[in-house]
């Protein structure tokens, strides 16, 4: 079984600039989920999507992050304009639904942004 | 709130000791914990869950854990450490409201491996 599967690996940007990570989850997996990962912290999550759907945004700094999955497979998230706090690395997960908290989620081996 | 604390930040071990990693989980509700590993560079593993039933879980690498409901507690444990267990050890409570679903991780333990 292929995991779960993001690009690129590694960026680096200045501030004010944009970027976009895109993520491939598991085939199959109707839940798909975005984490920030800031150096000496555990994961954050971002965004849960169930399908094409968004669940739970609730930690999502709206006013410079976007994220979508429009076919209910890929998903892209986006970062506009970046700041130096966002350097982290995003980890996309996914898992088979949502509905219940026994779902063990997958990880890809994530994104390291570096802001300069 | 849910929360989880992971009070050792590092950790050093000698190859062939026993370790144990603790967590501690603030959680309303009969918890699903989780212990994932994290290698330099790479996304988390899932070493092992607990969900119901018996206390001891078994996990993949030779880890085991032990659910402890009067201390709040989850701790992992190996009987004997190999040197490519060196990585960092993130210890998370799944919290669910029926529609969403979300873990909730502590800090991490950083595991060294000395020879």
């Amino acid at each position: 079984e292929a995991g779960v599967a993001q690009s690129p690996r590694y960026k680096i940007i200045e501030k004010r600039q944009s970027v976009a990570f895109w993520c491939n989850p598991i085939s199959g997996h109707a839940t798909l989920y975005w984490y920030q990962q800031i150096l000496g912290q555990g994961p954050k999550l971002l965004i849960q999507f169930q399908n094409n759907g968004v669940v739970d945004d609730s930690q999502l700094p709206k006013d410079r992050f976007s994220a979508e999955r429009l076919k209910g497979v890929d998903s892209t998230l986006k970062i506009q304009p970046a700041k130096l706090e966002d350097s982290a690395v995003y980890l996309c997960a996914s898992s088979l639904r949502a509905d219940n908290s026994n779902q063990p989620q997958h990880f890809g081996d994530g994104t390291r942004l570096s802001i300069l | 709130a849910q929360s989880v604390t992971q009070p050792d930040i590092h950790i050093t071990v000698s190859e062939g000791a026993s370790l144990e990693l603790r967590c501690n989980y603030s959680y309303g509700a009969t918890p699903y914990l989780f212990w994932y590993v994290q290698s330099p560079g790479q996304g988390l593993q899932l070493l092992l869950k607990y969900f119901s039933g018996d206390t001891l879980v078994q996990g993949i690498k030779g880890f085991e854990a032990e659910f402890k409901r009067s201390q709040s507690s989850f701790n992992l444990r190996k009987p004997s450490v190999h040197w490519s267990d060196a990585a960092e050890y993130f210890c998370a409570v799944g919290a669910s409201d029926g529609a969403t679903n979300k873990l909730i991780f502590g800090t991490g333990t950083l595991l060294a491996v000395q020879p």
